[in-house]
């Protein structure tokens, strides 16, 4: 099984909706979560990290569960800005820390 | 702001060349790092720093080569490039370990 496994769409949702993906991990022993989005051409940048208890900003929810270890980003409302490339990050703390990406998933809003 | 500099957004150089790319970052983060970012592939670490002068294998470090003498400059050398070195090649740096990374905008690196 792949350390970070995210589905690689692409998504194509139309202006106003909702869209969610999810994120699995592999390694129980990861600590801290991340979603960082990154635009054609662009470098990534954090989007948002990801609590335990979950966590909102604006129009993102981010969700941890850690009993079916995976992150999930929910997005409201979509806008055609919200197109882009989503990576997740999944931080493992131990004796050899190690920052892990997923591949992404692309979303495109549609008009 | 914190910022990310790379030296170089484009460069074209052909096979055999020595290739350097250099990363400096000015928020005085002791962790810096470089990947590469292919299509299908993802970001992939090739080596890491978590203080001057020390240096780290990440997951695919062969053909490459790495330089930290100051704590801001991380810098990513092609011994001798070749065409499968063909991609684009972020700079990163953060304060601990496994927080937020900041990238710098990107070397796209062509082997011809």
């Amino acid at each position: 099984r792949k350390e970070v496994e995210q589905d690689p769409g692409p998504f194509n949702v139309p202006e106003g909706a909702t869209v969610a993906f999810n994120c699995t991990y592999s390694n129980s022993a990861s600590q801290s979560f991340f979603w960082y989005r990154q635009d054609c051409r662009k470098e990534p940048k954090l989007l948002m990290s990801v609590y335990s208890s979950g966590n909102e900003d604006g129009r993102f929810t981010a969700q941890l569960n850690r009993a079916s270890q995976y992150i999930s980003l929910l997005i409201r409302d979509s806008k055609l800005s919200d197109s882009a490339t989503y990576l997740c990050v999944v931080n493992k703390i131990g004796r050899d820390d190690k920052i892990i990406f997923g591949k992404g998933t692309r979303l495109h809003i549609l008009p | 702001d914190v910022k990310v500099t790379q030296s170089s957004r484009y460069l074209v150089k052909r096979t055999g060349e020595k290739v350097f790319l250099e990363c400096v970052q000015d928020m005085d983060h002791e962790n810096m790092f470089w990947y590469r970012q292919d299509p299908g592939l993802g970001l992939r670490l090739i080596y890491f720093s978590y203080d001057v002068k020390m240096k780290e294998k990440g997951d695919i470090p062969e053909g490459y080569s790495v330089s930290r003498e100051k704590k801001e400059r991380f810098s990513l050398i092609l011994e001798s490039a070749s065409t499968n070195q063909t991609s684009m090649y972020l700079c990163a740096s953060t304060q601990a370990r496994t927080g937020e990374l900041f990238f710098g905008e990107g070397s796209r690196l062509t082997v011809l």
